[in-house]
């Protein structure tokens, strides 16, 4: 595996279910990063992790719920969601420090809230 | 005023043209600029990187930053049917690892 990779690639669920987003990063970063693209809006970060370490929760809803367990992978915990969460969700990694400012995408994880 | 303005298109064009893409921005803390390319059902490409005024330039592919009317673009010569994807404008200040994107602009080359 090369890059950034995410697991599932398309996911259904019901407005009760519980699921996790899976990120991993091949590429020896130290930083890496959820964000929602939704039709028509910029891409809207989410989570930031530095060293394992949460830096940023950009005022997410507590229905989402990331984790970093090390410096290459990085799942979101899913649960009661609502259909406006339907999106695509994106993970990005980078290595921060160095004047390194550019991230790296997976091919996201397209979700459909039902 | 948002912070990063990208006229969203769609912008349709024939084989062969030379296409601008375009964002404006206001914030002249921003210091590194990025463009990223998105096929559709897919994740963004990172194109060009580039962190001063002037042009870079990678194959077809040219960037131009302007921070003096924090304005930036990408130039695309001799287009493809490949080009077809959404371009997005990606800039960050210089301390920080938060990029602010713009909206994307949905481009169609027509063979």
């Amino acid at each position: 595996e090369t890059g950034v990779t995410q697991t599932p690639r398309h996911l259904v669920m019901g407005m009760t279910n519980k699921k996790s987003l899976k990120c991993e990063q091949h590429l020896g970063h130290n930083a890496m990063y959820w964000y929602k693209q939704s039709a028509k809006k910029p891409l809207e970060l989410m989570f930031v992790y530095s060293l394992e370490e949460r830096v940023e929760n950009n005022s997410v809803p507590s229905r989402f719920s990331p984790e970093c367990p090390n410096s290459s992978h990085l799942f979101l915990h899913l649960h009661t969601l609502q259909p406006e969460d339907s999106a695509l969700y994106l993970c990005a990694s980078s290595q921060l420090g160095q004047g390194h400012h550019e991230q790296y995408f997976g091919p996201g994880t397209r979700l459909t809230v039902t | 005023q948002k912070e990063v303005e990208q006229d969203p298109g769609p912008l349709s064009v024939p084989e062969g043209a030379i296409v601008s893409l375009n964002c404006t921005y206001s914030n002249s803390a921003f210091q590194y600029f990025m463009w990223y390319r998105q096929y559709s059902r897919k994740g963004p490409e990172l194109l060009m990187y580039t962190y001063s005024s002037g042009n870079k330039e990678d194959g077809r592919f040219t960037a131009q930053v302007d921070k003096s009317s924090k304005y930036i673009s990408l130039f695309i010569r001799d287009s493809q049917p490949s080009d077809s994807a959404t371009y997005l404008c990606a800039m960050v200040r210089g301390s920080n690892y938060k990029l602010t994107f713009g909206k994307g602009t949905l481009l169609t080359v027509n063979p």
